[in-house]
């Protein structure tokens, strides 16, 4: 069983959709991670938090310690939004460990 | 003026081979790391590295030895190189393991 799960898989939105891709990890944590990746294969890092809630423009990532999980939000989802979505951790044991990622299309 | 820069930006090289990859960053940070993303494009950390410490993925073959000539540098080789190290390695760099910053990564073919 992989450390770090993410769900949905793939996943096909319209354009303004509300969108949330769920991470839930096993692990201690110092940090979770959310990264894109583009289709040319550039990764992007979203967001770095260990508690609460961060907020970057449409994008919107949460975590809850207790529960060992965390949610990206997008609001109002564009095409450009379209790419990998990966939560990683940095566990308390310095490792990294990464989901599989989330693919998401958002469809005009 | 990129903040984290990868050559070659692709590799094809035959088996047995051994090769290098080099990573600069210019943010003056002082952690880097390299990951590989296989073809089904899954990420997993290989090394992560500062001016003190070296963490190694114990799954990593010690055919992959990181090299550092200095702080803003940290140069990946490859020995006796095998069909299954064809993927895409990226190399990051961060301040103090916060936000990491992705070079362009490198696609590495074996054949």
């Amino acid at each position: 069983k992989n450390e770090v799960e993410q769900s949905p898989q793939n996943l096909t939105a319209q354009e303004e959709e509300f969108i949330t891709i769920n991470c839930s990890y096993s692990v201690g944590i110092s940090a979770l991670h959310w990264l894109q990746q583009h289709p040319g294969g550039g990764i992007v890092s979203l967001f770095m938090l260990s508690s609460g809630k961060k907020k970057h423009g449409r994008l919107i990532a949460t975590i809850n310690i207790q529960e060992k999980h965390s949610s990206l939000h997008i609001t109002a989802s564009h095409p450009r939004d379209s790419a990998v979505y990966i939560c990683a951790v940095s566990s308390t044991g310095n490792q990294f460990y990464f989901g599989t990622g989330t693919s998401l299309t958002v469809i005009p | 003026d990129t903040a984290v820069s990868q050559t070659p930006k692709y590799l094809v090289t035959q088996m047995g081979n051994d090769k290098s990859i080099k990573c600069e960053q210019n943010l003056g940070h002082d952690t880097m790391y390299w990951y590989k993303q296989d073809s089904k494009k899954f990420l997993k950390i290989m090394f992560s590295y500062n001016n003190k410490e070296l963490i190694i993925n114990e799954t990593v073959p010690n055919r992959f030895s990181p090299k550092s000539p200095d702080k803003a540098h940290l140069n990946l080789h490859i020995n006796s190189l095998e069909l299954g190290d064809s993927a895409v390695y990226f190399c990051a760099s961060s301040h103090n393991r916060f936000t990491q910053y992705f070079g362009p990564g490198t696609r590495l073919t074996v054949l």
